[in-house]
């Protein structure tokens, strides 16, 4: 089945710098890796998503690279801002029967003001 | 109505006691979930219906037991439930299982 791995698993960044998390799936078959972020005592969010007949998708400050070949992705924050600290989850769609999410272990991304 | 909603918020329970949990959304998804997070972890699937169907059970015990009246709403009874099994459970939806899935605010389950 699907593995995802994520890291790092915490990071910590001044405002207004960039932060890069990165994560590795296994099952090749994956084609849907979605990103959620998810503030202290709130529910997950999905901030941005991405299918695998794409290499990369922007949402303003946000954007997530995909490769295939090499079968990870990343999620990348532009200027950030103290209201981005929060725990970020990778996830990959299971490319078997299931069609589940598998999600990575999170990022705790601490942004200093 | 963009949201999946959940209650209640909070609920304290018992070992012996017999509760239920309450989704619901009104996006016209087909698809709703169940999962289960502990702190500092990343959400664990239980259970996923797909047009009203179970389509997954990933091996929870029979303590859980999911039902899925209609397609807006989706509720998880609760029954001999363990200490171990105090968590935020979260509620999901999507158009099409597995792709885009929204998140309700979740209920805090403390099992005494």
């Amino acid at each position: 089945g699907e593995n995802v791995e994520q890291h790092p698993s915490t990071l910590s960044v001044q405002e207004g710098d960039s932060a890069v998390i990165k994560c590795t799936y296994s099952d090749s078959a994956s084609n849907y890796f979605p990103w959620y972020k998810q503030e202290l005592g709130k529910r997950p969010q999905l901030i941005i998503d991405i299918r695998s007949n794409v290499g990369e998708k922007k949402d303003q400050r946000i954007a997530v690279t995909l490769n295939k070949t090499a079968k990870h992705f990343s999620l990348h924050i532009t200027e950030t801002q103290p209201e981005d600290s929060a725990v970020y989850f990778c996830a990959a769609r299971d490319g078997g029967a299931t069609n589940k999410l598998i999600f990575g272990t999170g990022t705790l991304l601490a942004v200093q003001p | 109505d963009t949201e999946v909603t959940q209650t209640p918020k909070h609920l304290v329970m018992g070992m012996t006691n017999k509760k239920s949990l309450k989704c619901e959304q009104h996006m016209g998804h087909r698809a709703m979930y169940w999962y289960k997070q502990k702190a500092k972890k990343p959400p664990e699937l239980m259970f996923v219906y797909s047009y009203e169907k179970l389509s997954i059970n990933e091996s929870v015990p029979s303590r859980f037991s999911p039902e899925c009246p209609n397609s807006s709403l989706l509720n998880l009874h609760l029954h001999a439930l363990q200490p171990e099994d105090s968590a935020l459970y979260l509620c999901a939806s999507s158009q099409v299982q597995g792709y885009e899935q929204y998140f309700g605010p979740g209920t805090r389950l403390t099992v005494t």
